[in-house]
């Protein structure tokens, strides 16, 4: 079957680091993706990775091993506005394109 | 200037009734989605179209119905609305299939 998978919620202190994971099962890839979400908002692309290894964009990094069927989205020096969720998806070679986890709220505490 | 939009973004029907959300992206797009989004599920997509007249099911097809004769249009309707069909529906366009832009969003009660 599909499979994602990430935490349900997590919560963080202004100005720290945090890492957000993401496992998956998927017959085919052709990406990963991370997309955030504010409460009431439509989701936004973040970043994606194709090969393995590290991609960084500003405060926000995401890592892939495809070997594993893992990815990770780092966030650092963080502000009260990265409080939402954080989408995890994959983009599949087969029927479904994409297959979205359940996102991971994230806290981010004063 | 507006990207993608979606029409109503607040929706009220109730069950067996037809029901059509629409979508337009100025972009000229090539692919365009449908997803629906609720608890517990994460985003599930509906159908996408990979260009004009081409579309096909995504992961939750049933109950729904698309087409793509413009471009920038992708209306999804609701043959005969059903309790289980509430929830929020997001479009979105990607030129390449990788980066997807998403639609505010049409959040649908069907009563």
């Amino acid at each position: 079957g599909q499979n994602i998978d990430q935490p349900t919620e997590m919560t963080a202190t202004e100005g720290a680091i945090v890492q957000i994971n993401c496992t998956y099962q998927t017959s085919g890839f052709n990406g990963l993706f991370w997309y955030q979400q504010h409460a009431g908002e439509a989701p936004t692309f973040l970043s994606y990775n194709v090969l393995d290894g590290l991609e960084e964009k500003g405060r926000f990094s995401s890592f892939l091993s495809r070997s594993k069927g893992y990815s990770y989205l780092l966030l650092k020096e963080l502000q009260m506005k990265d409080s939402a969720s954080y989408l995890c998806a994959v983009f599949t070679s087969g029927t479904y394109k994409y297959i979205f986890g359940t996102g991971t709220r994230l806290k981010v505490l004063a | 200037d507006a990207g993608i939009t979606q029409s109503p973004r607040y929706k009220i029907t109730e069950t067996g009734r037809q029901v059509t959300l629409m979508c337009h992206q100025t972009w000229s797009h090539s692919y365009m989605f449908w997803y629906r989004q609720d608890l517990g599920h994460g985003l599930r997509l509906i159908y996408y179209s990979a260009a004009a007249d081409i579309t096909d099911k995504g992961e939750v097809p049933d109950g729904y119905v698309v087409s793509r004769s413009k471009t920038e249009n992708f209306p999804l309707t609701l043959e005969s609305a059903t309790r289980s069909q509430t929830s929020v529906y997001f479009c979105a366009s990607s030129e390449s299939a990788y980066e997807q832009y998403f639609g505010p969003g049409t959040r649908l009660t069907v009563t």
